[in-house]
């Protein structure tokens, strides 16, 4: 149980596209979301929590114009990266977690490569 | 704001030897701390956690003590096997309704043969 998928696994687009990727819970019903990003040999650093049916709370420092975050089901959230720069290139992971938990399951990550 | 420190950065054992690992926190509301376990490219798995009204938590091999008082926790693995070679992360979650957690740097624990 508590699976977590994340699609895509690794994405590689040019400067200035946009990038949706997707997360969802498999298995069990996801009432709270958390969007990571993780650069090489560093820890996770928490972008932003998403709650279903709510606006997104972002983390300090973390633009969310550019970062677009969506949760319109209790299974799946969205994280759309909005005018993607090299900058931006690096490992995005979610994490859910279930009404009244505390543990967050996570995604596999998606690796993106802006060029 | 909430701060996690989680020493050491780096650890190397010996196959069969104990490994441990320290982490503080400082938000006196946090009351969850899980571990995670993550492999090169892939997603953390959480191996065990603890929370704030237990001291000392042990599943086989993995085991975990807090003190609040102090705030800090720390990870306890025994018999190491060169499978337990990852990088751990300590996190503390922080106080208040969302429960997000902070995260430690992680510590790489390489197990030789």
């Amino acid at each position: 149980g508590a699976v977590v998928s994340q699609h895509p696994s690794w994405v590689i687009c040019k400067s200035g596209t946009s990038v949706k990727i997707e997360c969802r819970s498999l298995d069990f019903q996801a009432t709270t979301m958390f969007w990571y990003r993780q650069f090489p040999k560093q820890s996770l650093m928490l972008m932003a929590t998403s709650n279903e049916g709510s606006k997104a709370t972002y983390e300090q420092g973390v633009e969310k114009d550019k970062f677009l975050i969506n949760h319109a089901s209790l299974t799946l959230s969205t994280l759309t990266v909005t005018s993607a720069h090299p900058e931006d290139s690096s490992f995005y992971i979610c994490s859910a977690r279930a009404q009244g938990g505390q543990t967050q399951y996570f995604g596999p990550g998606t690796r993106l490569l802006v060029l | 704001g909430e701060n996690v420190e989680q020493h050491p950065s780096t650890l190397s054992v010996q196959e069969g030897d104990s490994a441990v690992i320290k982490c503080t926190y400082s938000d006196s509301a946090s009351n969850y701390f899980p571990w995670y376990k993550q492999e090169l490219g892939k997603r953390p798995q959480l191996i065990i956690d603890i929370r704030s009204n237990v001291g000392e938590k042990k599943d086989q091999r993995i085991a975990v003590t807090l003190n609040k008082t102090a705030k800090h926790f720390s990870l306890h693995i025994t018999e190491t096997q060169p499978e337990d070679s990852a990088v751990y992360f300590c996190a503390a979650s922080r106080g208040g309704s969302q429960g997000n957690l902070i995260f430690g740097k992680g510590t790489k624990l390489s197990v030789k043969p």
